[in-house]
């Protein structure tokens, strides 16, 4: 089956600080991807996505590019803020998505 | 607003009992997944639906039991049979027209085994 490794957290940041999240899958042809965020307490919420090779999803400030050859969805922002403190999940998937376990980002002032 | 509401919020259980979490959504989505959340481990996938009165397995079903019986809603037993049903559960819905397949997340229900 599909499976998400994503780099163990947590992250630690100060505001402003470049962030990258790495994100490597294995699934079967090609997948949509995502990138989702969770904050304390709540579901979770869809960040950016992208659906075939070389799309750039983003938001927020937040970029990912599918990249087929390295079967990799890193995400990246270039000015961490202190509201961006959450827990970040990569999610390849079709009709059900695979979550990876999760990247928690702390940021401080 | 469109949205999916999860409820309870918050619930606790004596062990031995049954509890069932509700999950009603009015996106006019065909599919709906309930996922677990344990610290650390991320989401597993529990049971899904992609249409009504049809239902699969995820990764963990043992010890749980969904129906589909509108497109709106789509409950989750948590039985006696599940070892540690301690969790968050969250459940989320899908077009399964054309678009990109993204997932929409409720609030989700926390589950506390005394």
């Amino acid at each position: 089956g599909d499976s998400v490794t994503q780099m163990e957290g947590p992250v630690t940041l100060s505001e402003e600080a470049f962030l990258t999240i790495n994100c490597t899958y294995t699934a079967t042809g090609y997948p949509s991807l995502f990138w989702y965020v969770q904050y304390p307490g709540e579901g979770l919420q869809l960040l950016l996505k992208a659906t075939k090779a070389d799309d750039k999803g983003s938001n927020k400030g937040f970029e990912a590019t599918y990249r087929k050859e390295t079967t990799s969805f890193h995400l990246e922002k270039g000015s961490v803020q202190v509201s961006d403190s959450a827990v970040y999940f990569c999610a390849p998937g079709y009709s059900t998505l695979t979550f990876g376990k999760g990247t928690m980002l702390l940021v401080s002032p | 607003d469109g949205g999916i509401t999860q409820s309870p919020k918050y619930l606790f259980r004596k062990e031995g009992q049954n509890v069932t979490l509700s999950c009603e959504q009015n996106l006019n989505h065909d599919a709906m997944y309930w996922y677990r959340q344990d610290p650390g481990q991320g989401l597993r996938l529990i049971y899904y639906s992609q249409i009504v009165n049809d239902f699969q397995k995820g990764d963990i079903a043992e010890g749980y039991s969904v129906s589909r019986e509108k497109k709106e809603s789509f409950p989750l037993t948590v039985t006696s049979a599940q070892k540690n049903p301690t969790a968050f559960y969250l459940c989320a819905s899908r077009s399964t027209g054309i678009g990109t397949g993204e997932l929409f997340f409720g609030e989700g229900s926390r589950l506390t085994v005394l």
